[in-house]
């Protein structure tokens, strides 16, 4: 089985400039969630879809990122105009089940994005 | 709201045993632990779902308290390979919440 996949791994953007981040979940898993994790620090929650309605996007730190997930299957994350503190790297993570049915998130190998 | 966790460091020999800490001021609903190692993703390790359950993967192992207020991960005769940030997370109503993290290193 295929795992979760992110793309692209790196990327270096000025600041100013856009940027999208792009999250494919593992087949069948309706629940896709983005996090953050900046300057190694905690690994902060950022929103959950269940298929491709927003559950929960508590977490998105300004209305600069915007997170979509069309069709209920691959989800991007874009931020418009990037700003230096919105370095950090982005994890995507998918399970098939939430709460006490959720046996685990698997997680992407995620988008590490320097704005300079 | 975010779950506690302790120490926030350790360092260790090859061969010691260490243990990791998460704690929450209301009973959790569950616990996940997980592991991440530099530049890689989280890799999910066991989830706890029952007050006094207990669960072991290989040499890694961990219990949830009576009153599911806290969790603890047991790593026995560590290995190189151990290394890494060890984090909890738990539900927060809708929300899954990471713990701060744990960061293990393994010495030889």
């Amino acid at each position: 089985e295929a795992g979760v996949t992110q793309f692209p791994s790196h990327s270096v953007i000025e600041k100013g400039q856009t940027v999208t981040l792009r999250c494919d979940p593992i087949s069948g898993h309706d629940n896709l969630y983005w996090y953050r994790r900046v300057m190694g620090k905690e690994i902060k929650f950022l929103l959950h879809f269940v298929k491709e309605s927003k559950q929960d996007e508590s977490g998105m730190p300004n209305n600069r990122f915007l997170a979509e997930r069309t069709g209920g299957t691959y989800s991007t994350l874009k931020v418009q105009p990037a700003e230096l503190e919105d370095s950090g790297v982005y994890f995507c993570a998918s399970s098939q089940a939430t709460g006490e049915f959720a046996d685990g998130y698997t997680f992407g190998s995620g988008t590490r994005l320097t704005v300079v | 709201q975010q779950p506690v966790q302790s120490p926030q460091a350790v360092i260790l020999r090859e061969g010691e045993d260490a243990v990791i800490n998460c704690s929450s001021s209301k009973a959790l609903y569950s616990v996940h632990w997980y592991r991440q190692k530099h530049g890689e993703a989280p890799v999910f390790l066991m989830i706890l779902l029952k007050g006094g359950e207990q669960k072991g993967h290989e040499k890694i192992s961990a219990s949830f308290n009576e009153k599911k207020q806290q969790s603890s991960l047991y790593l026995t005769a560590s290995q190189l390979s151990y290394s890494g940030t060890y984090f909890c997370g738990t539900y927060y109503g809708q929300n899954f919440v990471f713990g701060p993290g744990t960061r293990l290193s393994v010495l030889p």
